[in-house]
């Protein structure tokens, strides 16, 4: 079983919807990363998180420590935020461990 | 952005030859890393430096050693390449642990 999982692999959305991803892990951690790839391969770092809510225009992320639990939303999704989303988190090693991430495809 | 180029962007090699991948940082930063991306699989760490001349493997180090003599540069050395190591390699420059985290472009290697 991979330590960091996430669900769902793939989503499909209309433009204009309101979209959660989920991440869920089982090592004791220090901080959770969400991360966005672009086709094409680029990754930029969306948010890290160690507690609470971030929230960065239409992109808020959460994280329950004690549940070992994050989620990443999207509200009115547009056509430009299909890509690849991955999670990671930052275990006591002070490595990072990957999901293998959700692909959303965001139609107009 | 930050300033972090990788190169090649694409290469085509044969079995057992071997391969160098370099990973360039503008912004001074302590800590890189080389990580490869298959389908199926997360991001996964195979080496990674902390310095100049201080590198340490990752999960999947088998195959790959690394070199940093500078601190702008990372390189990623495949001996004697095998089509297992066919996938996408990708940089990354940070502070401890990645708090800060930049990734190069990727480079899309294919071991024939």
């Amino acid at each position: 079983k991979n330590e960091v999982e996430q669900s769902p692999q793939n989503l499909t959305a209309q433009e204009g919807e309101f979209i959660t991803i989920n991440c869920s892990y089982s090592v004791g951690i220090s901080a959770l990363h969400w991360l966005q790839q672009h086709p094409g391969g680029g990754i930029v770092s969306l948010f890290m998180l160690s507690s609470g809510k971030k929230k960065h225009g239409r992109l808020i992320a959460t994280i329950n420590i004690q549940e070992k639990h994050s989620s990443l939303h999207i509200t009115a999704s547009h056509p430009r935020d299909s890509a690849v989303y991955i999670c990671a988190v930052r275990g006591n090693t002070d490595k990072l461990i990957f999901g293998t991430g959700t692909r959303l495809q965001v139609f107009p | 952005d930050a300033g972090i180029t990788q190169s090649p962007r694409h290469k085509v090699t044969e079995t057992g030859t071997p391969v160098t991948l370099r990973c360039h940082q503008t912004e001074n930063h302590r800590y890189m890393y080389w990580y490869r991306q298959d389908p199926g699989h997360g991001l996964r760490l195979i080496h990674y430096s902390y310095g100049v001349k201080d590198t340490d493997k990752g999960e999947v180090s088998d195959g790959y050693s690394v070199s940093r003599s500078k601190t702008e540069d990372f390189l990623l050395t495949l001996e004697s390449a095998t089509s297992s190591q066919t996938s996408v390699y990708f940089c990354a420059i940070g502070g401890r642990g990645l708090t800060e985290a930049f990734f190069g472009q990727g480079t899309r290697l294919t071991v024939v």
